[in-house]
């Protein structure tokens, strides 16, 4: 799998908006898809693993959806706080150990 | 449980250096991974291993790079004559079995300067 892109590259909200962003990939070869939060100086956090055209997933305020005919996966954040800025990472599995990353959306929830 | 552990966290070296980064994983976690991530980009693959077998190192940029897991536990990824382009941050991570089903657990990784 290559060319995965992560749109936007970075943005700012405001304490309490909802936003969200866009993981694309190829659509072949597709076995499952990884979203990892990575605060700064922490370790990246695995925040759901895909794998059904159609997965919806949801963990508190954010939650993700899955289109792996088109290739892409939406990442929602309801209700952004501080504590969610990040840089939010996907990376799509082809069933191989071997992860291929996006470079990531880099989020700034300003108080 | 404990994590990932990585160290150092930072490292700044001298082109021309040779340096060395360890990795802890997770206890009983098989399979261990190196990342590198450069400025503005995504973690790229760079090497893999399943117990102290480095069955991967299809990613490691040049013969200048070296991972070791002799052990099967601890990972120790070497940089010799390091160069600018070296300058990232290295992410090791581990799973419990090999496979496609098995997530990586991520350390919080270490960010090498090179001046």
């Amino acid at each position: 799998i290559l060319n995965v892109e992560q749109s936007p590259q970075s943005l700012h909200v405001q304490e309490g908006d909802s936003t969200n962003f866009t993981c694309s990939f190829p659509s072949s070869n597709f076995y499952a898809l990884h979203w990892y939060r990575w605060e700064t100086a922490k370790s990246p956090e695995a925040l759901f693993v895909m794998t059904l055209n159609g997965d919806e997933k949801k963990k508190g305020r954010i939650s993700a959806t899955l289109n792996t005919k088109e290739g892409y996966s939406y990442l929602y954040i309801k209700g952004s706080q501080p504590e969610d800025s990040a840089t939010y990472l996907c990376a799509p599995d082809s069933g191989t150990y071997k992860y291929i990353f996006g470079t990531g959306t880099r989020l700034k929830v300003l108080a | 449980g404990a994590g990932v552990s990585q160290s150092p966290r930072y490292k700044v070296a001298k082109r021309g250096q040779d340096v060395a980064l360890r990795c802890d994983p997770i206890s009983g976690h098989v399979s261990l991974f190196w990342y590198q991530q450069a400025l503005g980009q995504g973690p790229e693959f760079l090497t893999y291993f399943q117990n102290e077998a480095q069955l991967d190192k299809s990613g490691l940029p040049s013969d200048r790079f070296f991972a070791e897991r002799p052990e099967g536990s601890v990972s120790t990824l070497k940089i010799q004559r390091t160069q600018q382009e070296d300058s990232a941050v290295y992410l090791c991570a581990s799973s419990l079995r090999r496979g496609p089903d098995n997530e990586q657990f991520f350390g919080p990784g270490t960010r090498l300067t090179v001046l």
